[in-house]
């Protein structure tokens, strides 16, 4: 069993939709990020969390530390955040590390 | 802005080749990661350094070796290229940051073929 699950590994939506992926794991954390990643390749930061809510723009990343789960939600969802979005954590035992999901491919179409 | 480089963003070499792929960053960060990125598999480490001329194996370090003989470069090197090393390379670098977790910081990655 891997120590990050994302779900769904695929989503396909409409324009305007409300967007909910998934993020669950099984270690002891210190931290968890969510990435975004582009056709081409380049990753980006777009959240670290270790307790509670983050919002940037229509970009919400939520975090139970007591049910091991976070959520990483996108309102008003636009084609242009069509990607691959990824679960990483950071695990207690290692400062450097982190244990990567699979990622969820994200197609918002217009 | 942090700026992660990664010297070729296609690359097709052969088999038993010695393949050399550089990063550089250019915000004075202690760590820097390679990483490849293989479908449905996520991203994995092969190598990661905190400091000049340090390096720590990562998950899948076989057929890898690793150079930081500057604060801002860290190579990868394959040391005879073999098919099964077809993969998206991912660098990325990120802050020491005394034990607290600091964000990492990717290049555009190097899209590797071995022929």
């Amino acid at each position: 069993k891997n120590e990050v699950e994302q779900s769904p590994q695929n989503l396909t939506a409409q324009e305007g939709e409300f967007i909910t992926i998934n993020c669950s794991y099984s270690v002891g954390i210190s931290a968890l990020h969510w990435l975004q990643q582009h056709p081409g390749g380049g990753i980006v930061s777009l959240f670290m969390l270790s307790s509670g809510k983050k919002k940037h723009g229509r970009l919400i990343a939520t975090i139970n530390i007591q049910e091991k789960h976070s959520s990483l939600h996108i309102t008003a969802s636009h084609p242009r955040d069509s990607a691959v979005y990824i679960c990483a954590v950071n695990n207690m035992d290692s400062n450097y590390q982190l244990i990567w999901g699979a990622g969820t491919k994200l197609i918002i179409k217009p | 802005d942090v700026k992660v480089t990664q010297s070729s963003r296609y690359l097709v070499k052969r088999t038993g080749e010695k393949v050399f792929l550089e990063c550089v960053q250019d915000m004075d960060h202690e760590n820097m990661f390679w990483y490849r990125q293989d479908p449905g598999l996520g991203l994995r480490l092969i190598y990661f350094s905190y400091d000049v001329k340090m390096k720590e194996k990562g998950d899948i370090p076989e057929g890898y070796s690793v150079s930081r003989e500057k604060k801002e470069r860290f190579s990868l090197i394959l040391e005879s290229a073999s098919t099964n090393q077809t993969s998206m390379y991912l660098c990325a670098s990120s802050l020491q940051g005394r034990g607290l977790n600091q964000p990492q910081h990717f290049g555009d990655g190097t899209r590797l073929s071995i022929l």
